[in-house]
This record gives structure tokens, sequence and C-alpha cells, in this order.
């Protein structure tokens, strides 16, 4: 059974760090490409950005908002995916999932975007 | 102000059609295919089309997608209770080299 659990939330300063993982299993982690999507209280999906697999290059890609602040990075020895938040802002304050890219096991292939299996997601609150 | 758009609102009675849709742009769209996700309350959101029209195992065929130029549409057929939850479309955009979301359509069943 694919499971994918969030940890690392908390209540943060406005400036402050945080990391956030995501502990993987029922899956082989390091085929797979991995997302953080967040959602602000009482408010729609927000992607943050993915991370693709070794084998795909594993590059990293981010929205607007977060770029420059934010990393992802993966462990696949751990099948552990990271999210270290620095500079952090009120408007950062959100539920982050982590979530992973649908890929077909028989061809590899990756399908960008298709989010099959989400965890349960932590919260993050800047607030001073 | 969302990428993507759709109506805040979508409400039907049991047994019903319902559709919500999506409208993007050239760069989303009209040149990536359309996800559809489901989110009931307090849960995270599961996966309910992808590819503009495939179901993953276990959605019911009542549910449906189409995609027709930089628009798409998401069709629930005989409405039940259960289906009361926010909907979300979601695409790739190439202006933004991300994905983009919808905001979410709060699907209300009379």
């Amino acid at each position: 059974e694919v499971q994918l659990v969030e940890s690392g939330g908390g209540l943060v300063k406005p400036g402050g760090s945080l990391r956030l993982s995501c502990a993987a299993s029922g899956f082989t982690f390091s085929n797979a490409w991995m997302s953080w999507v967040r959602q602000a209280p009482g408010k729609g999906l927000e992607w943050v950005g993915r991370i693709k697999s070794k084998t795909d290059g594993g590059t990293t890609d981010y929205a607007a908002p977060v770029k420059g602040r934010f990393t992802i990075s993966r462990d696949d020895s751990k099948n552990t995916l990271y999210l270290q938040m620095n500079s952090l802002k009120t408007e950062d304050t959100a539920v982050y999932y982590c979530s992973r890219t649908y890929y077909d096991i028989l061809t590899g292939y990756s399908y960008p975007g298709v989010y099959d299996y989400w965890g349960q997601g932590t919260l993050v609150t800047v607030s001073s | 102000q969302s990428v993507l758009t759709q109506p805040p609102s979508a409400s039907g009675t049991p047994g019903q059609r319902v559709t919500i849709s999506c409208s993007g742009s050239s760069s989303n769209i009209g040149s990536h295919t359309v996800n559809w996700y489901q989110q009931l309350p307090g849960t995270a959101p599961k996966l309910l089309i992808y590819s503009n029209n495939q179901r993953p195992s276990g959605v019911p065929d009542r549910f449906s997608g189409s995609k027709s130029g930089t628009s798409a549409s998401l069709a629930i057929s005989g409405l039940q209770s259960e289906d009361e939850a926010d909907y979300y479309c979601e695409a790739w955009d190439d202006s933004l080299n991300g994905v983009v979301f919808g905001g979410g359509t709060k699907l209300t069943v009379l």
C-alpha cells in the first residue's frame, strides 16, 4: 500500500526557516517524481514545486512565489522527500502536501502534473 | 486570481448530471492535458480524472472528463450525496514552467 507521511510543520516567525519531510513507502521511491502542493486556510490548491527521479536527471522546478526561498530534495536511500523553507512569509501559511507523480511501471513514463497519491498534509503557520 | 478559471460553486439534486467547467489558455490547457481532483472536507485531494478523460482505478464511471481547445469540463452523472466536495482542475503551464490549478468549485448536493 502506498503511503506518504509528512512531518515537520509548526509555528514559525516571519523570516524563519522550517524543513518538512515526507516519508514514502509501498512503492519504489527512487523511480518516482515527487511534488509539494500547498493549501492556505480556506483557499485552493497551489503547486509549490517538484523533483524528478535521478534517472530523469533529479532536477527541480518551483513556483514563482517560492523560487529562491524553498528547496526540494530527496534521499532515495531513506525513501524521503524534503522541503527546506527559508525566509518564510505570512503568506506561506498553509497545509503542505507531498504527492507522487503517476508513472507507468511498464514503460517508466512519468505523467507530469498527475498526482496519484497524496499525504495527509502538515500545517505550517508563519506568524509573529 | 487562478490561472485556470472555474465557477466557485455548483449544485444539483441526487441523480442529476452536473458539469464543472475549467477555462485556460494556449500555454496550459491548449497545449497540455487536464487533470481533475476531488477534495472531500478535511481530507487530502484525490485524483479523479487524468489526461483529459482517463479514470484511475477505483473511480466510478459516473465521473467523466473532456477537453476542447483551451477549456475542459468534468461531468458527474447520477449525483450522490457523497459527491459533495471541492473539485479542482489542473494542467502544466509552459509560460510559468509549472503546474497550475483552478480556483476550485464547491459542489453542493441539494
